[in-house]
Formats: C-alpha cells, structure tokens, sequence
C-alpha cells in the first residue's frame, strides 16, 4: 500500500540534545511537509520541500532543521535551540506544489525527559 | 499571511442528529478548502474538499458548502454516528498553492 510512514511513534530527548524524525513516502509525491501539533490545536507549518534539494521555512521554523536529498524522504531535525518542542509532530506529502490533497503519516509524539 | 478561524471547539450531539462546523478565512485569494478528521494518536485524515469555482460539493453523509463573498465555509455531517466522534479541523490554501494553513479544530462528540 502507498503512504507516508513516520518513525519513531514516540521519541524521548534530553534537554540539549538534537533528534531527528523519520519521513518516507512511497506516493511518488514531489512536495513534503512538517507540521506541529500542540494539545488542543491546530497544525502549524515548520518547512516544506517542493522537490528534491530544495525546501523553505513555513510559520515557526526557528529551532528546527530539514533536508531532502531523496524524493521520497524528508527528515526533520528538532535542535537544541528549540525551547519548546515537545509536540505531536505530523508529515504530509502531496503529488506536486499547488497540487492537493495533502496526505499526513500517523506522527511522531516527542517528549522531553 | 493567511488566518482561519473554527468554530465551535467541541460539540456534542445526539447519534443520528446532524453537526455544523464554521470556518472563517481572511485571505480572499484563497482557493482550496479541506476537511480533515483526526482520530486520537492518528494523522488527520481528509474527508472532503473544495474548490473556490463551486459552492457545495456533497459525498454520502457529508456536505461542505463554501461562501466566497463572506470567507466562510462549513462542514455539514447528517445522521451522525459514534464512529464519527473525532477532531476535525479545516484549512485553506493560499494563492501560491505551497501552503495550508488550519483552524484551530472541533472536537465532535456523538452521544449513542
């Protein structure tokens, strides 16, 4: 079956540390997205990846690191200047820019220890 | 930038009654507007969507209706069931097409 799976389902980091988030996709999709989930809220765009070697920030990238050097990843990296990033953290693809819909995987809930 | 507004934030009916979820949008060039469901530990799920070239668009139990001139637009579920007890959360797609931007969602409550 085609889809995005997300990995870990649950991360734990020290204060200080860097983690990374898992993004693959096998929809043969071109953008990739991370978004923020906190309790009770909406989602709130960090980056976005239209195509392989290129992405932007989105509303609240600040802390937060992506690459994509393949198409059908998109890592996230939550580093240790993020101050609050404990979170439900949700990828999304779809087939190109302005295409829609957006696809989301099942998240990663990072908790700090 | 982009500002959508949900409402309510919880609502509780009764199986087999009907449920409304409003949403507000600021920018007017908007053009895509989807409905996500979001079941508890799960990624949001799309469930209908609409284009800014038409004004409602219905599939089986679900209805979404869409107001231009106001910037508003609903998600209608009719004959509601407990399975349908979830979050759900809109958004709209900015001009450019490379971002969504979400309300704040509904939890929606269906009583058996």
């Amino acid at each position: 079956d085609g889809g995005i799976t997300q990995s870990p389902k649950y991360l734990f980091r020290k204060e200080g540390q860097n983690v990374t988030l898992s993004c693959e996709q096998n929809l043969n999709h071109d953008a990739m997205y991370w978004y923020r989930q906190d309790p009770g809220q909406g989602l709130r765009l960090i980056y976005y990846s239209q195509i392989v070697n290129d992405f932007q920030k989105g509303d609240i990238a600040e802390g937060y690191s992506v690459s994509r050097e393949k198409k059908e990843s998109f890592p996230l990296t939550v580093t240790s200047a993020q101050k609050n990033p404990t979170a439900f953290y949700l990828c999304a693809s779809s087939a190109s820019q302005g295409e829609q819909p957006q696809h989301f995987g099942d998240g990663t809930r990072l908790s700090i220890l | 930038g982009e500002n959508v507004e949900q409402h309510p934030s919880t609502l509780s009916v009764q199986e087999g009654d009907s449920a409304v979820i409003k949403c507000t949008y600021s920018d007017s060039a908007s053009n895509y507007f989807p409905w996500y469901k979001q079941e508890l530990g799960k990624g949001p799920q799309l469930i209908i969507d609409i284009r800014s070239n038409v004004g409602e668009k219905k599939d089986q139990r679900i209805a979404v209706t869409l107001n231009k001139t106001a910037k508003h637009f609903s998600l209608h579920i009719t004959e509601t069931q407990p399975e349908d007890s979830a979050v759900y959360f809109c958004a709209a797609l900015n001009n450019a097409g490379n971002m969504l931007t979400f309300g704040g969602g509904t939890r929606l409550m269906v009583k058996p």
